[in-house]
């Protein structure tokens, strides 16, 4: 099983809702990552937790609130966003075996800031 | 700093022919790992085939291989036998504390 799931798919959201992504995966993985990607640009790296802790924020507005409950679990946590937050953000999870590593993706939420 | 860059924005392919997919990067760390994702219009982002530094063979995984040239830094995707579904947007990513993307080159494979 390489699944990572995301719920919503979609969402559209005023600027001043809260609203939360979540992204799950049961395959052990201990890295979980959110990226954001505008259209046809390519991802950018949003945040990194190893190990159920916090280790990459790349200078993300803080109205972007990541959370990881359990090692299965990331959740995205949304408050008065900007319309030019509106993107397709990628939830990923990743693990090493020996030397060979893999990055897995889900399959986003498709997100409209109106 | 590390950069990773893809200098295709388009490529045309014919069915059944083979499609080399360029990427390069830029890090002055000996551990990074490669990797190489399709992504077709309907957003997904899948796994093709990854490489790290260390390893002495090119990557392989069915139709798809990585020629990894560590002196020039260069990390090709090869497809062979190209299928009208291959037609996506790839992107190569390189990570080494953190992933980077490159932009993406958009293949086309025509009938």
């Amino acid at each position: 099983d390489t699944e990572v799931t995301q719920t919503p798919k979609h969402l559209v959201m005023g600027m001043t809702n809260k609203k939360s992504l979540k992204c799950e995966q049961h395959m052990g993985h201990r890295a979980m990552y959110w990226y954001k990607q505008k259209a046809k640009k390519p991802p950018e790296l949003m945040f990194v937790y190893s190990y159920e802790k916090l280790s990459i924020n790349e200078s993300v507005p803080s109205r972007f609130s990541p959370e990881c409950p359990n090692s299965s679990l990331l959740n995205l946590h949304l408050h008065a966003l900007q319309p030019e937050d509106s993107a397709l953000y990628l939830c990923a999870s990743s693990h090493y075996l020996g030397q060979e590593e893999t990055q897995y993706f889900g399959p986003g939420t498709r997100l409209l800031v109106l | 700093a590390q950069k990773i860059t893809q200098t295709q924005p388009g490529m045309f392919v014919q069915e059944k022919e083979a499609v080399t997919l360029d990427c390069t990067y830029d890090t002055s760390d000996p551990s990074y790992g490669l990797f190489w994702y399709k992504q077709p219009s309907s957003g997904e982002m899948i796994f093709l085939i990854y490489q790290g530094s260390y390893d002495q063979q090119n990557a392989t995984e069915g139709r798809y291989s990585l020629n990894f040239q560590k002196a020039r830094k260069s990390a090709n995707l090869v497809i062979s036998a190209s299928q009208l579904g291959d037609s996506a947007m790839y992107f190569c990513a390189m990570r080494v504390n953190d992933m980077r993307f490159g932009a993406g080159t958009r293949l086309t494979v025509k009938p």
